[in-house]
């Protein structure tokens, strides 16, 4: 059974930083390629960042100014997102997603900024 | 960057209706485009892949159409279940997007 699991979340000030991790399982997760969607509260989807299966490729939504890093270590099946200078805005339940078809998703871990 | 409109935002309907819910996209997509339901609180659930391809364990009330910039997502009858927010999601090319959300809301 695919599983995957998000931690790292919590309340941070603004300007602070905080790393979201997911560990993934019942797949070999070194086969496939990885995303962050988030979600505002009361609010739609949206896409975050996109890392390929051997992290040849990276990508990452417009939005975000270079203040997040996506990484992977697919030796302890891990996808990871470094996230730096936080804002209000950044306030969203963080999902860690499958593959390119976007076909399983984690439980979400929620990332409140906030002084 | 693909713009993908989707529509209505919103909407009320009747237990035994049929539904129908559109996604355009500002560019060519193929058919790289995914639906996704989500009840409040929940995680969302992925229904149609590939623009028209039923999702294992998905009703086969909900099927998909469409290819290129046009996509319709139908509930050919609507059940208690299914008053969610349906979202669209185009994964052609970078940055990945979503439509708004359409509501579904009980008449």
């Amino acid at each position: 059974e695919v599983q995957l699991v998000e931690s790292g979340g919590g309340l941070v000030k603004p300007g602070g930083s905080l790393r979201l991790s997911c560990a993934a399982s019942g797949f070999t997760f070194s086969s496939y390629s990885m995303n962050w969607v988030r979600q505002a509260p009361g609010k739609g989807l949206e896409w975050v960042s996109s890392i390929s299966s051997s992290s040849s490729y990276i990508y990452y939504a417009d939005s975000l100014k270079g203040r997040f890093t996506i990484s992977r270590d697919n030796a302890k099946n891990s996808l990871y997102l470094q996230m730096n200078s936080l804002r209000a805005e950044d306030t969203a339940v963080y999902y860690c997603v499958r593959d390119n078809w976007v076909d399983y998703w984690g439980q979400g871990t929620l990332v409140t900024v906030s002084s | 960057d693909i713009q993908m409109t989707q529509s209505p935002s919103a909407m009320s309907a009747s237990v035994g209706d049929r539904v129908t819910i559109t996604c355009r996209a500002s560019q060519d997509i193929s058919n790289y485009l995914a639906w996704f339901q989500q009840k409040p609180g929940k995680v969302p659930k992925r229904l149609i892949y590939a623009s028209s391809s039923l999702q294992s364990g998905v009703p086969s009330r909900f099927s998909g159409s469409g290819s290129g910039t046009e996509f319709t997502l139908t509930i050919s009858s609507l059940q208690p279940e299914d008053f969610a927010t349906y979202y669209c999601l185009q994964h052609n090319s970078y940055p990945r997007t979503f439509g708004q959300g359409t509501k579904v809301e009980i008449k």
